[in-house]
């Protein structure tokens, strides 16, 4: 067990609806990260908050928003979902901004049907 | 090097084998090398994270270097055992922050 904990493990939704994944940090980690594995891709970084503070952005969609609260949990908005968006969401903390291990959660695995 | 490549694709030793992985990754704007184990069906584990050219680390039989001005790392096992069985994934942070990973190396130990 990593100690970083995501929920819901598995989500199933229709096409145009909005999602929200969360995540919840280890504790003393300020750091959250956010990716996404498609079926035919590897692991691409999406985004990263620090602290409250966005402070990375990788290949985020726009109709993708995060945000981490004032307790260190980060939530992820997946809104006019489409069926390319079925994939497997990973979220992983550290202690640091950079250059520290960083710990996965269990991901979230969502299917646009 | 425009991205983070590994290689082999995949690799299939012998229980008792040595064996190392290869990560290549454009040096420039780098900050550090993040090594992750990552079994089916569970999530990415971590290894390693190397900044500095030159970087050495070991975790028991496993061991990574770390080359920034030529942009490569290599993952070395010592004595593969089956439970080794994995993909193993580099990742390259920019000073940016921003992520790229390899698609990975599959490595499975035959008993």
């Amino acid at each position: 067990d990593s100690g970083v904990t995501q929920t819901p493990k598995h989500l199933i939704t229709a096409t145009g609806q909005r999602v929200t994944l969360r995540c919840s940090p280890r504790s003393g980690d300020l750091s959250v990260y956010w990716y996404q594995q498609s079926l035919d891709q590897g692991l691409q970084f999406l985004i990263q908050y620090y602290n409250g503070e966005e402070r990375a952005k990788g290949n985020i969609l726009e109709r993708f928003s995060a945000q981490q609260f004032p307790d260190l949990h980060s939530e992820l908005n997946l809104s006019s979902l489409e069926l390319g968006d079925s994939a497997l969401y990973f979220c992983a903390s550290s202690v640091a901004y950079r250059g520290t291990e960083a710990f996965f959660g269990q991901g979230t695995r969502l299917t646009v049907v | 090097i425009l991205n983070v490549e590994q290689s082999p694709q995949s690799l299939h030793v012998q229980e008792g084998d040595s064996t190392n992985f290869t990560c290549s990754f454009p040096s420039s704007n780098f900050y550090a090398l993040h090594w992750y184990r990552w079994e089916t069906a569970k999530s990415p584990e971590a290894l390693f994270v190397m900044t500095l050219n030159g970087d050495e680390k070991k975790k028991g039989r496993i061991s990574a270097t770390l080359n920034t001005k030529e942009g490569y790392s290599y993952l070395y096992i010592k004595g593969s055992q089956p439970e080794d069985s994995a993909t193993y994934l580099c990742a390259r942070n920019t000073n940016a922050g921003k992520s790229t990973f390899g698609d990975g190396t599959t490595l499975t130990v035959k008993p």
